[in-house]
């Protein structure tokens, strides 16, 4: 067990819909990762968050947003969803932007239908 | 940005020793070089990570060469377990900037009986 929790585990939805995924960090972990797995594919980085700030961003759609909130944890929004969002989203934390070592959750799967 | 290449897949016998070599030929003079280790439907889990020459921990070590342009994860005696991908991550120990935290495709290991 990494420490890192996330919400839901699996879920099933609609294109066109809006689905949150909701993650928190390891206690005192300040920096939180996002990133998605499609089937069979690498690691791909969407966003990070510091403290509640952006930090850093790759590839992630428009229609994808994230924030962090006071309390540290964060939520990834996916709007307009699309078959090809179908994939592993994962949570990942860190004591800070300096972190070397990323801690990751178990995933949330969101399935598209 | 350090660009990194494995092999895309290697297949290995149990009990045998397996080593999956990583280039890193742009590799700045403050990168580290971690590996990460992900089962399927699992977040990736930090394994090692080391500077120059060689690392040793209970799981694995990781001999870099005074160039530091490769460096080689090696696996004891790998069991079926073992049956993994993985990541070879070279960033800087602050790892700022969102190029740094791409893990790229990885290495998919598959231990044989």
């Amino acid at each position: 067990d990494s420490g890192v929790t996330q919400t839901p585990k699996h879920l099933i939805t609609a294109t066109g819909q809006r689905v949150t995924l909701r993650c928190s960090p390891r206690s005192g972990d300040l920096s939180v990762y996002w990133y998605q797995q499609s089937l069979d594919q690498g690691l791909q980085f969407l966003i990070q968050y510091y403290n509640g700030e952006e930090r850093a961003k790759g590839n992630i759609l428009e229609r994808f947003s994230a924030q962090q909130f006071p309390d540290l944890h964060s939520e990834l929004n996916l709007s307009s969803l699309e078959l090809g969002d179908s994939a592993l989203y994962f949570c990942a934390s860190s004591p800070a932007t300096s972190g070397n070592t990323i801690y990751f959750g178990e995933g949330s799967w969101l399935t598209v239908v | 940005l350090a660009k990194t290449t494995q092999p895309i897949s290697m297949d290995s016998y149990e009990g045998q020793e397996v080593n999956i070599t990583c280039s890193h030929n742009n590799i700045a003079t403050n990168d580290y070089i971690t590996w990460y280790q992900q089962f399927p439907s699992q977040g990736p889990r930090f394994i090692i990570q080391g500077y120059k020459t060689k690392v040793t921990n209970e799981v694995a070590s990781l001999f870099i060469p005074a160039d530091r342009k490769s460096s080689t994860l090696s696996l004891p005696r790998v069991s079926l377990s073992d049956t993994a991908v993985y990541y070879c991550l070279v960033a800087p120990l602050g790892w700022r900037g969102a190029n740094n935290l791409f893990f790229g495709t990885g290495t998919r290991l598959t231990v044989i009986p």
